[in-house]
């Protein structure tokens, strides 16, 4: 079966420090995962998505992560943070069979401090 | 190119009550998806239609909830009655090329 487990409920760092947010994956398959962002009251937002082409992926925002199968990781990093990164980040990995269904990790919230 | 729709963005009701969500998806968008996120929780899928079929409803609770995707295009989730654990963000998402787009989300707390 298919999960994701997003290994830090809570990252803080301060601004202009790197970023880096951890995700392990499970899947039986070739997986698809997604990094997607959530801001308070507001709806998710795609960062970035791995979908078997290059092992690492560049997304939006300065965002980028890195599939490695032996790890089964897919971390998010960012080399500088902005106070706008501040929200909740999701891993997000991709079911098989067509019917592109998401499993959701449970969140990391990340703080960026001045 | 308009993003995925939703309202109430906000809602307040009380136990036992009936409530009501629309969603309209991204124009073209064939598969829609409803989520329940729980605060501090992911995103849970209730139910998923392609077109106006339901493809996975497994873990929708029938009992008390359901949605309809009449004519293939906008959506409404439906709760009835509602109980204190329902309180949560409703998420309405739609899909192309195996990415999700998501709407704002209603956010509904039930007293």
């Amino acid at each position: 079966a298919q999960s994701v487990t997003q290994l830090d409920s809570h990252v803080s760092v301060s601004e202009g420090t790197p970023v880096l947010l951890r995700c392990n994956y499970s899947s039986s398959y070739s997986p698809s995962l997604f990094w997607y962002v959530q801001h308070p009251n507001k709806g998710l937002q795609l960062l970035l998505k791995y979908t078997s082409a290059a092992t690492l992926v560049k997304g939006i925002n300065g965002f980028e992560a890195e599939f490695k199968k032996s790890e089964t990781s897919f971390h998010l990093t960012k080399p500088s943070a902005h106070m706008s990164d501040a929200a909740e980040y999701f891993c997000v990995v991709s079911l098989s069979g067509g019917y592109n269904k998401l499993i959701f990790g449970a969140g990391t919230r990340l703080a960026v401090h001045p | 190119e308009a993003g995925v729709a939703q309202s109430p963005r906000y809602k307040i009701i009380e136990k036992r009550q009936s409530v009501a969500f629309w969603c309209n998806p991204i124009s073209g968008h064939a598969t829609l998806y409803w989520y329940q996120q729980i605060l501090g929780q992911g995103p849970k899928l209730l139910i998923q239609f392609q077109n106006n079929g339901v493809v996975d409803d497994s873990q929708l609770p029938k009992d008390r909830f359901s949605a309809e995707r009449l004519k293939g295009v906008d959506s409404t989730l439906k709760i009835q009655p509602a109980k204190l654990e329902d309180s949560a963000v409703y998420l309405c998402a739609s899909t192309e090329q195996e990415t999700q787009y998501f709407g704002p989300g209603t956010r509904l707390l039930v007293l």
